[in-house]
């Protein structure tokens, strides 16, 4: 079955630094990746989507990139600020179409510290 | 409308009575996605929708929950005989049709579920 994995349940980042996320999957080949922003009591909120034919996208601070040698996605914000502190989710979806359900990861709490 | 919406925002049942929850999917998007998030940050797949069909159902428990789109209403999830398991907050997402290849999703506030 499919399985998503984020390594860090936390992530302490000081304020101006870069923070890397990891995202890892196992049996199978994801058509494309997203990535997600949640807030205490709140819905996630898009952020950025990689399909498995890109290497890397960026979104203003933003960058995602996708190795699928590795299995890997990694997901950056730098200058990071303490408005970033958020859990980050990873999703992936099997197949292409656009009504596929996501897997999600467990999510990586990340913390901007001033 | 621009953002989904999800009705109740918190709801709470006695173990064994029935919970239904509402979500009114963004104007203009062709699918719906209902999913359950347990213990902070554990978020299962339960059902998507195009238009008023099911298209993926493999993550509903079928025997009590159950899922309807229907035209001019808002979309639904109803879970009969709730069990202590159920207590979770649940989503609703929507997002485009497949004309524009977007297929991020945008999810609704959530309804909380306690079962007592």
């Amino acid at each position: 079955s499919q399985k998503i994995e984020q390594n860090s349940e936390a992530l302490n980042i000081q304020e101006g630094k870069t923070a890397t996320l990891t995202c890892n999957y196992t049996n199978y080949s994801p058509a494309y990746l997203q990535w997600y922003r949640q807030d205490p009591g709140r819905g996630p909120v898009f952020l950025l989507l990689i399909r498995e034919n890109e290497k890397e996208k960026r979104k203003e601070r933003l960058k995602v990139t996708f190795d699928t040698t590795l299995k890997q996605s990694l997901f950056h914000i730098t200058a990071s600020q303490p408005a970033d502190s958020a859990t980050y989710l990873c999703a992936s979806v099997y197949s292409g179409g656009g009504a596929d359900g996501l897997t999600f990861g467990k999510g990586t709490h990340l913390i901007i510290q001033p | 409308g621009e953002e989904v919406a999800q009705t109740p925002k918190h709801l709470v049942r006695g173990e064994g009575q029935k919970a239904k929850l509402y979500c009114a999917p963004i104007k203009g998007h062709s699918y719906v996605f209902w999913y359950q998030q347990v213990l902070k940050n554990e978020f299962k797949f339960l059902i998507s929708f195009q238009n008023e069909n099911v298209f993926d159902e493999t993550g509903m428990p079928k025997e009590r929950f159950s899922a309807k789109c229907l035209p001019n209403s808002p979309c639904s999830l109803e879970i009969q005989a709730t069990k202590l398991e159920d207590s979770a907050v649940y989503f609703c997402a929507s997002s485009h049709g497949p004309r524009t290849g977007n297929y991020e999703q945008y999810f609704g506030p959530g309804t909380r579920l306690t079962v007592t």
